[in-house]
């Protein structure tokens, strides 16, 4: 157990849907990221959170959405689902200091549009 | 565009064997992480290399960042089957709450017993 949970741990849908996944984070860690992994792309950052602030924004699609709450866990809300949404995503939390102490990872949730 | 390049893309070897997978930048990296991911779960840390020229060991694992902080190697002495994973390259930019990693697309490494 990493000490980051993410739930659901599948999902599968169909197109057009919308879902919400859901991070919290390791305890004592302010910020949250989430990532999307496919075969052909890696890892691909999406956003970031910091103590409930957007910090940083990679390939997020307009149709993807976050927000980090005062407990410190964090959502990411994907509406208008599309068969290419198919992927795993995964959160990661890290202290402030996250240079020296690297990313935690949850152990994703695999999304499967159908 | 791939900030990040990691080779090869795929190894498959023999148990007991030596191997050496690298990571390549043209960008300059504040620290680089190493990290394995195995099927079904989410990378884990190996280990965070911050200064130009700095090798770190691990047990049977040995990491290097290059001198000019563009570039690492992860070499691994006599692989088991339990080093089987994907091994990903992330370098750091930023610091304090603005830190950010970048992930290469990793090394599917396989160790047949």
């Amino acid at each position: 157990d990493s000490g980051v949970t993410q739930t659901p741990k599948h999902l599968i849908t169909a197109t057009g849907q919308r879902v919400t996944l859901r991070c919290s984070p390791r305890s004592g860690d302010l910020s949250v990221y989430w990532y999307q992994q496919s075969l052909d792309q890696g890892l691909q950052f999406l956003i970031q959170y910091y103590n409930g602030e957007e910090r940083a924004k990679g390939n997020i699609l307009e149709r993807f959405s976050a927000q980090q709450f005062p407990d410190l866990h964090s959502e990411l809300n994907l509406s208008s689902l599309e068969l290419g949404d198919s992927a795993l995503y995964f959160c990661a939390s890290s202290p402030r200091g996250g240079q020296l102490y690297g990313y935690t990872f949850g152990s994703g949730t695999r999304l499967t549009v159908v | 565009t791939q900030l990040l390049e990691q080779s090869p893309q795929f190894l498959s070897i023999q148990e007991g064997e030596n191997l050496t997978v690298y990571c390549n930048s043209s960008s300059v990296f504040s620290s680089l992480q190493w990290y394995r991911q195995e099927p079904g779960e989410g990378p884990v840390l190996l280990v965070t290399v911050v200064t130009g020229g700095e090798v770190k060991k691990l047990k049977r694992l040995t990491f290097q960042f290059g001198d000019a902080r563009k570039d690492s190697s992860l070499h691994i002495t006599a692989a088991q089957p339990g080093d089987t994973g994907l091994y990903l390259c992330a370098g750091a930019r930023g610091g304090g709450s603005n830190y950010k990693l970048t992930f290469g697309k990793g090394t599917l490494l396989t160790v047949n017993p």
